[in-house]
């Protein structure tokens, strides 16, 4: 099974919301990572959480926050967005050095 | 600039063969991937090649690797509508970095 599983598909938020993208994946791959991608442009990485603990941090704006709370689960906590941080959130995995499988995203759209 | 490189759109005939190509820039690169993205959808792997191979071939995608010219190509071939799509390439820095191209939008015409 190489599914990466990611919820909600959609999601619309106000600029003073407090939300949460999910990512879940059961092939037992212990590094997780955030991207978020812009229409027509390639994913631009934002985190990594390597054995559960946050490995890379690609200078995002604290306003985005990851949480690992186990192997298989990745969040992605929001507040305060700004419509500018509308896009495709894609949440990926993998062994340590192999290749990546994606999920199939959440588009945020923020108002 | 980007240090993958890819050119941004392929037009071509269902039946046909497309081949896209890819250079990057960093010598020290391991692995050499190509992702597919449907409209709407996320990245499915499609490929990979090691930087110690020259070609691999897997059913309708034959990639090609001229490590000395730093210069990446996937074909695909008897190209299907559902083809269309756009194609990343990217390659591997270390443990957990991707550097990938711009990407390639292939539209397959009837």
């Amino acid at each position: 099974d190489t599914e990466v599983t990611q919820t909600p598909k959609h999601l619309v938020m106000g600029m003073t919301n407090k939300k949460s993208l999910k990512c879940e994946q059961h092939m037992g791959h212990r590094a997780m990572y955030w991207y978020k991608q812009k229409a027509k442009k390639p994913p631009e990485l934002m985190f990594v959480y390597s054995y559960e603990k946050l490995s890379i941090n690609e200078s995002v704006p604290s306003r985005f926050s990851p949480e690992c709370p186990n192997s298989s689960l990745l969040n992605l906590h929001l507040h305060a967005l700004q419509p500018e941080d509308s896009a495709l959130y894609l949440c990926a995995s993998s062994q340590a050095t192999g290749e990546l499988f994606f999920g199939e995203g959440s588009r945020l759209t923020v108002l | 600039g980007e240090d993958v490189e890819q050119s941004l759109f392929l037009s071509v005939r269902e039946g046909d063969s497309s081949v896209i190509n890819c250079t990057y820039t960093d010598s020290s690169s391991t692995y050499l991937y190509w992702y597919k993205q449907e409209p709407g959808a996320g990245l499915q792997l499609l490929t990979y090649i090691f930087s110690n191979m020259d070609m691999k071939q897997d059913q309708r995608l034959t990639v090609l690797l001229n490590k000395k010219d730093k210069h990446l190509s996937l074909r695909i071939a008897d190209t299907q509508t559902g083809d269309s799509a756009i194609y990343f390439c990217a390659e591997k820095r270390n443990d957990y970095k991707l550097s990938f191209g711009a990407g390639t939008t292939v539209t397959v015409r009837a």
